[in-house]
């Protein structure tokens, strides 16, 4: 089915681990971008993609690296893990009929 | 200010209510605007796209307002399955960020 993967779906890790989130698009857009969803605040940009090799910041950047090798892969990067960063992420394409978003990664951090 | 505001709810309406929500942005030159639904742990999906000159698909009505800045949602004969959060959504003028309100819950009731 056409559209936006990530992987895995539920993680818990522990306060200093590394770890990558991954998402996938197979609808060849060139925008893709990460979403922190946490209660009470709503969905913040954390860093978007234009296309292959170029990545820029959000709002919410701090704790995390991004790269764009292909169009159809955009993967985040926790660095080293920290209790706030304990959240639901989601990953989002953009193309002609707008945004399409990926199902969800609820991570924990303890 | 926060760039997209919305009221957070919850609206409690029964069956066949007509309900309508607002959302205000602050940058005028801010230029697409969308509503999505969120079910509960589940990814937002676009429900529609506001144009300036408003926008109906069955039983939901879209609005913008540029001079006062703020869209508007009105769902008419709400049903069970309406229930949900939604968030409005506004893409910035460089066009590289869709920025989110913290959504609004709609529970309907029979």
């Amino acid at each position: 089915n056409a559209g936006v993967t990530q992987t895995p779906k539920f993680q818990v890790l522990k306060t200093g681990q590394s770890m990558t989130l991954q998402c996938a698009q197979d609808m060849n857009h060139e925008y893709m971008s990460w979403y922190r969803q946490d209660p009470g605040m709503g969905l913040r940009l954390i860093h978007y993609s234009v296309g292959a090799g170029i990545t820029d910041q959000g709002e919410v950047p701090n704790g995390y690296n991004v790269s764009r090798s292909t169009t159809e892969d955009f993967p985040l990067r926790l660095l080293s893990a920290a209790p706030s960063q304990t959240s639901v992420y989601f990953c989002a394409s953009r193309g002609v009929y707008g945004y399409t978003f990926g199902s969800g990664t609820r991570l924990t951090v303890v | 200010r926060k760039e997209v505001e919305q009221d957070p709810g919850p609206f409690n309406v029964p069956e066949g209510a007509t309900v309508a929500f607002n959302c205000t942005y602050s940058n005028s030159a801010s230029q697409s605007f969308f509503w999505y639904r969120q079910d509960c742990r589940k990814e937002p999906k676009l429900l529609m796209s506001v144009y300036s000159s408003g926008n109906e698909d069955g039983r939901f009505t879209a609005q913008l307002n540029r001079a006062s800045q703020y869209i508007s949602l009105l769902i008419r004969d709400s049903k069970l399955s309406d229930s949900a959060t939604y968030l409005c959504a506004v893409r910035d003028q460089a066009g590289t960020a869709l920025i989110f309100g913290k959504g609004t819950t709609l529970s309907v009731s029979s």
